[in-house]
């Protein structure tokens, strides 16, 4: 999975609690990619970093937050857990190619489960 | 709006038969255009791209596409599918954003190769 790690695998918690996915790459991509996976949506781009400390929003990032502190990690917070947000939750990275993303390589995925 | 479709949830075929999976796109400028397999609790693999040049483009596992400007398509195909060809297959555009660029995904299709 391209030098790319996220944790947990899996995670239940409760409506209401604080979850943090964290990915993980070795391969010192300048892009990284939060998505979420759900029957019939494919995935959908939750937020994305261009750099360290620079993020943007995705399609569906309310809900969300994310942080990126330095190159190798991009952290996704749900602030307040509700049940909508169970899901499939992928990071991807790409490398810089003459300035633009790459192709983009994907984790092994989260599975989230908010009771 | 940019998009795109994958008209069919689910495609079957025979071992040694050809296949195809159908994926059509609206984008406004040229595409770039990628194809992603997903199995069994993993991550999406990349499989292959167009960004410029020959229609036809090869990819991994035998995996070939064909890119078709007028009827804005990009169907995956193979000549002859294996029963391990059997898994979720994900079409996606390359969008630009203010900061990067993303991936509208398809809805995914499932391909179920009977031995």
């Amino acid at each position: 999975d391209a030098g790319i790690t996220q944790s947990p695998r899996h995670k239940v918690t409760e409506t209401g609690t604080p979850v943090t996915l964290r990915c993980h790459q070795t391969e010192n991509h300048r892009y990284m990619y939060w998505y979420r996976q759900d029957p019939g949506h494919g995935l959908r781009l939750i937020h994305y970093s261009y750099g360290v400390k620079d993020t943007d929003k995705g399609e569906v990032s309310d809900g969300y937050s994310v942080s990126r502190s330095k190159t190798e990690d991009f952290l996704l917070t749900l602030e307040s857990a509700t049940s909508s947000q169970t899901s499939v939750y992928f990071c991807a990275i790409s490398e810089s190619l003459a300035g633009r993303p790459g192709e983009q390589f994907f984790g092994p995925g989260t599975r989230l489960t908010v009771l | 709006a940019q998009s795109v479709a994958q008209p069919e949830d689910q495609v079957n075929v025979a071992e040694g038969n050809p296949l195809t999976v159908k994926c059509t796109y609206s984008v406004s400028g040229n595409p770039y255009l990628f194809w992603y397999v997903q199995y069994p609790n993993r991550g999406l693999q990349f499989l292959l791209k167009y960004i410029t040049g020959d229609n036809l483009v090869k990819g991994s596992y035998g995996f070939e596409a064909e890119f078709n400007k007028s009827q804005t398509s990009f169907h995956l195909k193979k000549p002859s599918a294996l029963v391990s060809d059997s898994a979720l297959y994900f079409c996606a555009v390359r969008v630009r954003m203010d900061s990067s660029y993303k991936l509208i995904f398809g809805s995914g299709t499932r391909l179920l190769v009977r031995p």
